[in-house]
């Protein structure tokens, strides 16, 4: 079955850090297209980082510089650094897969894990 | 950036009524506009991509249209279940850009 798992949220202060965890079964997070979008409490979605197949990663303006994207080939999993941590960030992270085939969307997505950035 | 601006926000109608939620990009994307629905307290769930082509395994109630700036969802007979907000976004281009959201809730 192609699942997608969340993990690491949490409660955490401004100015500190968090890592989020995405595990993929039923297919390979190397070849494929991987996003993290968010939802603060009552808003919309918001894209916030995509991870390329071949590497190359980019950034919502509201996170770059703060946020990294990563994954690790060898446990299928892709990762969300998240520093500088603001209020503003408090919201459900999702992973999402895009397959390579430029017209295909976000297809599958995890359950979400919650970050609430709070003093 | 390109800017994703749905209408209406919200709505209501009647089981059975065909509902229609626009989408415009503020700039052309072709056809790389997709349409999500996201029931409340579930992940979002994708409708339609390339936009007009059906997700396996959606309904055929759900239908999409357009090309360039001007996009539209259409439930052509609205059913309780598909109480939800609906979201379009490009992906040509970064960001990834969603809309704002429509609301759908039934009369």
């Amino acid at each position: 079955e192609v699942q997608l798992v969340e993990s690491g949220g949490g409660l955490v202060q401004p100015g500190g850090s968090l890592r989020l965890s995405c595990a993929a079964s039923g297919f390979t997070v190397s070849s494929n297209y991987m996003s993290w979008v968010r939802q603060a409490p009552g808003k919309g979605l918001e894209w916030v980082s995509i991870l390329y197949s071949g590497g190359t990663t980019y950034y919502a303006d509201s996170v770059k510089g703060r946020f990294t994207i990563s994954r690790d080939n060898s446990k299928n999993t892709l990762y969300l650094q998240m520093n500088s941590l603001r209020v503003e960030d408090t919201a459900v992270y999702y992973c999402a897969r895009k397959d390579i085939v430029p017209y295909y969307a976000m297809d599958v997505w995890g359950q979400g894990t919650t970050v609430t950035v709070s003093s | 950036d390109i800017q994703m601006t749905q209408s209406p926000s919200s709505l209501s109608a009647s089981v059975g009524d065909r509902v229609t939620i626009t989408c415009r990009a503020s700039q052309g994307i072709s056809n790389y506009l997709a349409w999500y629905q996201q029931k409340p307290g579930r992940v979002p769930k994708l409708l339609i991509y390339a936009a007009s082509t059906l997700q396996s395994g959606v309904p055929s109630r759900f239908s999409g249209s357009g090309s360039g700036t001007d996009f539209t969802l259409t439930i052509s007979s609205l059913q309780p279940e598909d109480v939800a907000t609906y979201y379009c976004q490009k992906y040509n281009s970064r960001p990834w850009t969603f809309g704002q959201g429509t609301k759908v809730e039934i009369k």
